[in-house]
């Protein structure tokens, strides 16, 4: 597609419960990101992936977060035994270099 | 460790105002500057970007911003507000070699009529 693309776009899951997010980026970046973004708390860094390089994975809260990307394409990340602190908007964003980012349109997740 | 600051969390403009937004970072290297916009249920889209060179930039959507390295400043300007700018910016700062950008918490732009 010619943008990064999210699903769900909403997910709304109970707590203790494990969910995958998935991320397409655009093709040809070579690097990926997620972010998460809280209210009133902007965008805090997840984790990064750029080509065949080992995951830069300084920004995952605990251990309970984890994230994958296959064939250097698409990205899923996990959450394990969801807590009401994780609910937040999930972001996705992509490039070729440069540091210049391409955002998805996030996953809104709501832990209940 | 680099930080961005948006000390404006909420700005009201009367629409065909003049509009700025302030960023300021702290950043030991040359950084690259970001501004970013997101509207109501919207990802962020990249409105400008700072790299090197010339100190003023101009964006999309009539946007420009200013680089001061004497005052760590990147701060967003708009000559002339529309309604349809209402929105959250974020100011951000990278750096070559980093793996990621950092963000301000967001400026909300409100547009009065």
């Amino acid at each position: 597609g010619a943008g990064v693309s999210q699903s769900p776009s909403n997910k709304v899951t109970e707590k203790g419960k494990d969910v995958e997010l998935r991320c397409d980026p655009i093709s040809g970046h070579t690097a990926l990101y997620w972010y998460r973004q809280s209210l009133g708390q902007g965008l805090e860094f997840l984790i990064y992936f750029q080509g065949n390089s080992a995951p830069d994975k300084s920004g995952l809260p605990s251990d309970r977060f984890s994230a994958e990307r296959t064939g250097g394409s698409v990205s899923t990340l996990t959450i394990q035994r969801t807590q009401q602190e994780d609910s937040a908007v999930y972001l996705c964003a992509s490039s070729r270099g440069q540091l210049e980012a391409f955002f998805g349109q996030g996953t809104r997740l709501t832990v209940v | 460790a680099q930080s961005v600051t948006q000390p404006d969390i909420h700005i009201t403009v009367s629409e065909g105002a003049s509009l700025e937004l302030r960023c300021n970072y702290s950043y030991g290297a040359t950084p690259y500057l970001f501004w970013y916009v997101q509207s109501p249920g919207q990802g962020l889209q990249l409105l400008l970007k700072y790299f090197s060179g010339d100190t003023l930039v101009q964006g999309i959507k009539g946007f420009e911003a200013e680089f001061k390295r004497s005052q760590s400043s990147f701060n967003l300007r708009k000559p002339s507000v529309h309604w349809s700018d209402a929105a959250e910016y974020f100011c951000a700062v990278g750096a070559q070699g980093y793996s990621t950008l950092t963000f301000g918490k967001g400026t909300m732009l409100l547009v009065s009529p």
